[in-house]
């Protein structure tokens, strides 16, 4: 199947800094990626949706200034968590689909904000 | 969009088939249903993917009914291996959102 990697697979982070997440397709051009964050033991919740070239579409209740995702090229999206919180510790997991029949899921990355 | 309900858990043996159906009642006439497999700490991986009838691949079948309002996703043979969380989800292939619901965690004990 297709391969989509997410960089870094976990990061540790000081409270108040800034972490970036990157979310590559490696061999299909993903014209939308969406971004999910998990808790443990729980699904996953839906963050944000974009496309290509355009800005992202937030779901309700996350914060756009604070969840910035850049979706620049066709193979790159990126999450970056603004003035990171404890309460921000998650596992974030991107996805991407596009001139491929299903979506595709990057490994994950744990970010913990001490 | 379509909204899914699985089973929360369930518990098999070693070499049994399992079955686990998800209810998707409002499913509209250009979704697929896709299902998905996640160990913890990974990313979800995919399984199958079907439109009616049955579906079969090297892992995995995918039964849907004519009214294509529940889908029965069967493991032949489960090993300890197959223990994890499984995801249904339906969608158009325009991928216009993808929307997890609570998944079903299988546990598959010797």
């Amino acid at each position: 199947g297709a391969v989509v990697s997410q960089h870094p697979s976990w990061v540790i982070c000081k409270s108040g800094t800034s972490v970036k997440i990157e979310c590559r397709s490696l061999d299909f051009q993903a014209t939308t990626m969406f971004w999910y964050r998990q808790f443990p033991k729980q699904s996953l919740m839906l963050m944000a949706t974009s496309n290509e070239g355009s800005k992202a579409t937030y779901e309700q209740g996350v914060e756009k200034d604070k969840f910035l995702i850049n979706h620049a090229s066709l193979t790159l999206s990126t999450l970056t968590v603004t003035s990171a919180h404890p309460e921000d510790s998650s596992f974030y997991i991107c996805s991407a689909a596009g001139t491929v029949t299903e979506a595709f899921f990057g490994q994950g990355t744990r970010l913990t904000v001490v | 969009l379509a909204k899914t309900t699985q089973p929360i858990s369930m518990d098999s043996y070693e070499g049994q088939e399992v079955n686990i159906t998800c209810s998707h009642n409002n499913i509209a006439t250009n979704d697929y249903i896709t299902w998905y497999q996640q160990f913890p700490s990974q990313g979800p991986r995919f399984i199958i993917q079907g439109y009616k009838t049955k579906v079969t691949n090297e892992v995995a079948s995918l039964f849907i009914p004519a009214d294509r309002k529940s889908s029965t996703l069967s493991l032949p043979r489960v090993s300890l291996s197959d223990t994890a969380v499984y995801y249904c989800l339906v969608g158009d292939r325009d991928f216009q959102k993808l929307v997890f619901g609570t998944g079903t965690r299988l546990l598959v004990s010797p």
